[in-house]
């Protein structure tokens, strides 16, 4: 596709139930981004992926959140034992590694609802 | 630290112009950012300014920097009603890699 793309769209889930969230970068984006957007808190950094260098977890708010990306492009995003806390959209976004500006290219979201 | 603020919301009338403002705390960053977010969708970047400017026009945005006082703001002139959208301030600190921190968002609404 053209562009990042995200499944599910939408997720329901109960409390302590794990979910996978998955993205597809832009093709030859090496640079992979995960955030989370709640309502009034903006846009929250979780994790980076840069080719095949050790990932930014800087972000990731809990040992409950992990993400890995296999073969450089497609990344999961796990949530284990599912919070109330945890419901918002989670973004993913895909850049080139050496752009003039770092343009970072978003998808549509996934939206968690944790009940 | 690392922080971008931003207001939450600004409403204006259809034809007026919009000033969205945002402070970041890194003086380091490179480039500084403007993303919109319409409904449902993703952020898309807007524009962008490098450090060195003043002043970027691009059509009807104006993006003005204040490196002393890391003031950044966003004008869009002759707002229309397809400019309602979330409008996200965003750095990139120099020794944050290809790190990018984003502001919480400004929530435009244009009144027709």
């Amino acid at each position: 596709g053209a562009g990042v793309s995200q499944s599910p769209s939408n997720k329901v889930t109960e409390k302590g139930k794990d979910v996978e969230l998955r993205c597809d970068p832009i093709s030859g984006h090496t640079a992979l981004y995960w955030y989370r957007q709640s309502l009034g808190q903006g846009l929250e950094f979780l994790i980076y992926f840069q080719g095949n260098s050790a990932p930014d977890k800087s972000g990731l708010p809990s040992d409950r959140f992990s993400a890995e990306r296999t073969g450089g492009s497609v990344s999961t995003l796990t949530i284990q034992r599912t919070q109330q806390e945890d419901s918002a959209v989670y973004l993913c976004a895909s850049s080139l590694p050496w752009g003039p500006y770092n343009e970072q290219f978003f998808g549509p979201g996934t939206r968690l609802t944790v009940l | 630290g690392e922080d971008v603020e931003q207001s939450l919301f600004l409403s204006v009338r259809e034809g007026d112009s919009s000033v969205i403002n945002c402070t970041y705390t890194d003086s380091s960053s490179t480039y500084l950012y403007w993303y919109k977010q319409e409904p449902g969708a993703g952020l898309q970047l807007l524009t962008y300014i490098f450090s060195n400017m003043d002043m970027k026009q691009d059509q009807r945005l104006t993006v003005l920097l204040n490196k002393k006082d890391k003031h950044l703001s966003l004008r869009i002139a002759d707002t229309q009603t397809g400019d309602s959208a979330i409008y996200f301030c965003a750095e990139n600190p120099l020794d944050g890699g290809f790190k990018t921190i984003f502001g919480a968002g400004t929530r435009l609404f244009v009144k027709a």
